[in-house]
């Protein structure tokens, strides 16, 4: 089981630019959820998404960021544009399901994608 | 809105001595809160959830809602704590088992 893949590991953009950002789960998981982290800032939800379907993107901006988790490969989070202020990691979890017996799922992690934007 | 506090980014103690983590949350719901640790140069992991009630690692953590608090305790600190924590809150608003992360506290265990 290789656990949640990230990559590319480290992505360096200039302003402008796009950014794509690829997640494979865990075999078998069907919930990936992606998270950001600004320096000195914990992890901030942005969107949680089933195989083709978005369920929650509270988080994400409203403007040049996307996300899919299509039927067939890994989850994509998209940035448009690139700014500076989106450089950060972006880390991807993912779960077997959102809820079980025992309560929340737990989520694996992702080693994460660190964003550079110069 | 939900929200998860960790008043110490960093916490220094010596080897043997006694840790607390903080965590307090704000929800409005029933909370299911969790404790994941993030050693040097690895990834995010669980470390325990408080459903469980179970120790890990000599943790344990105690969901005291009165006081709204999640505190991380361990009686006597390892070098090999040293490591990055955070406190997280789950919630079901609006679907799904959506994590609200506190800014973690950086646990530095010395000699």
């Amino acid at each position: 089981n290789a656990g949640v893949m990230q990559n590319p590991r480290h992505l360096v953009r200039r302003r402008g630019q796009e950014a794509r950002l690829r997640c494979s789960p865990v075999k078998g998981h069907s919930h990936v959820y992606w998270y950001r982290q600004l320096p000195e800032e914990g992890l901030k939800f942005m969107v949680y998404l089933q195989k083709e379907n978005i369920i929650d993107e509270s988080g994400m901006p409203k403007e040049r960021f996307s996300a899919e988790f299509p039927k067939e490969g890994p989850s994509i989070l998209r940035i448009q544009q690139v700014v500076r202020g989106d450089s950060a990691a972006y880390f991807c979890a993912s779960s077997l399901r959102d809820r079980g017996l025992g309560g929340a799922n737990v989520l694996t992690f992702g080693a994460g994608s660190r964003l550079t934007v110069l | 809105a939900q929200r998860v506090t960790q008043p110490e980014k960093l916490l220094s103690v010596f080897k043997g001595a006694p840790v607390e983590l903080k965590c307090n949350y704000s929800y409005s719901g029933s909370p299911e809160l969790f404790w994941y640790v993030q050693y040097s140069r690895q990834r995010l992991q669980l470390l325990l959830r408080h459903i469980s009630r179970e120790s890990i690692k000599g943790f344990t953590a105690d969901l005291n809602k009165g006081e709204t608090s999640f505190h991380l305790k361990k009686p006597f600190a390892q070098e090999e704590d040293s490591a990055m924590y955070y406190c997280a809150l789950s919630s079901f608003t609006g679907g799904g088992n959506k994590l609200t992360f506190g800014t973690g506290t950086q646990l530095k265990v010395e000699l």
